[in-house]
């Protein structure tokens, strides 16, 4: 699976959009892009993922560049309970229980208020 | 409902002791996983099972034994704790296609 590479921490204003970037020049064809979050103290919790087209969801927005070795996770009205580490992965859907997800450091992100 | 929980929440115990944690899902999840939080806060996969079949061993040492009595449980074993293993405990689950894993709220296990 493809490594990836994100700022270790982000600062944002309650009630802007926050934009959390993710560098995966490696990806291939094949691979997905997901995004998880891990709020203090709880346990990871599923974002979006795509693989080459802007994704959409209640939670999130997903703009992958058109080479794929890059990304943005945006979050378009930020509060206070956005405050989390988050985290950027790539990795091909196998299918079956292969399905492993490899997290590195994360974003931290702040909302601040 | 909680669709995967976890317990206990917390086990504090003592080295050389057994304990086991125990992880449901209510989901209808083919897949089960155990991950493992470090103190440096790495998220790293120990084990995932397919229908009460593992499927993934991330070399985790033997001390560490999964238990899956049916697709809608997987429960962990340790034995012989060491200080080392303290660390929080996740448990996750996926349809078999795997897109997304749903976490339980983790078990902080601390050895002293």
């Amino acid at each position: 699976d493809a490594k990836t590479t994100q700022p270790p921490s982000m600062d944002c204003a309650e009630g802007r959009a926050a934009n959390l970037p993710c560098n995966h020049s490696t990806i291939s064809g094949n691979e997905y892009v997901y995004w998880y979050r891990q709020i203090h103290s709880q346990g990871p919790q599923y974002i979006i993922h795509g693989l080459k087209n802007n994704e959409t969801n209640e939670m999130a927005s997903l703009i992958i560049t058109e080479d794929r070795k890059s990304s943005t996770l945006i979050l378009p009205h930020a509060t206070l309970r956005d405050t989390a580490v988050y985290y950027c992965i790539v990795r091909r859907n196998y299918g079956g229980a292969t399905n492993k997800l490899i997290f590195g450091t994360g974003t931290l992100l702040a909302v601040q208020p | 409902d909680t669709a995967v929980s976890q317990t206990p929440k917390y086990l504090v115990t003592q080295m050389g002791n057994d304990k086991s944690i125990k992880c449901e899902q209510n989901l209808g999840h083919d897949t089960m996983y155990w991950y493992k939080q470090d103190s440096k806060k790495f998220l790293k996969i120990m084990f995932s099972y397919n229908n009460k079949e593992l499927i993934i061993n991330e070399t985790v040492p033997n001390r560490f034994s999964p238990k899956s009595p049916d697709k809608a449980h997987l429960n962990l074993h340790i034995n012989s704790l060491e200080l080392g293993d303290s660390a929080v405990y996740f448990c996750a689950s996926s349809r078999a296609s795997g897109t997304e894993a749903f976490f339980g709220q983790g078990t902080r296990l601390t050895v002293v």
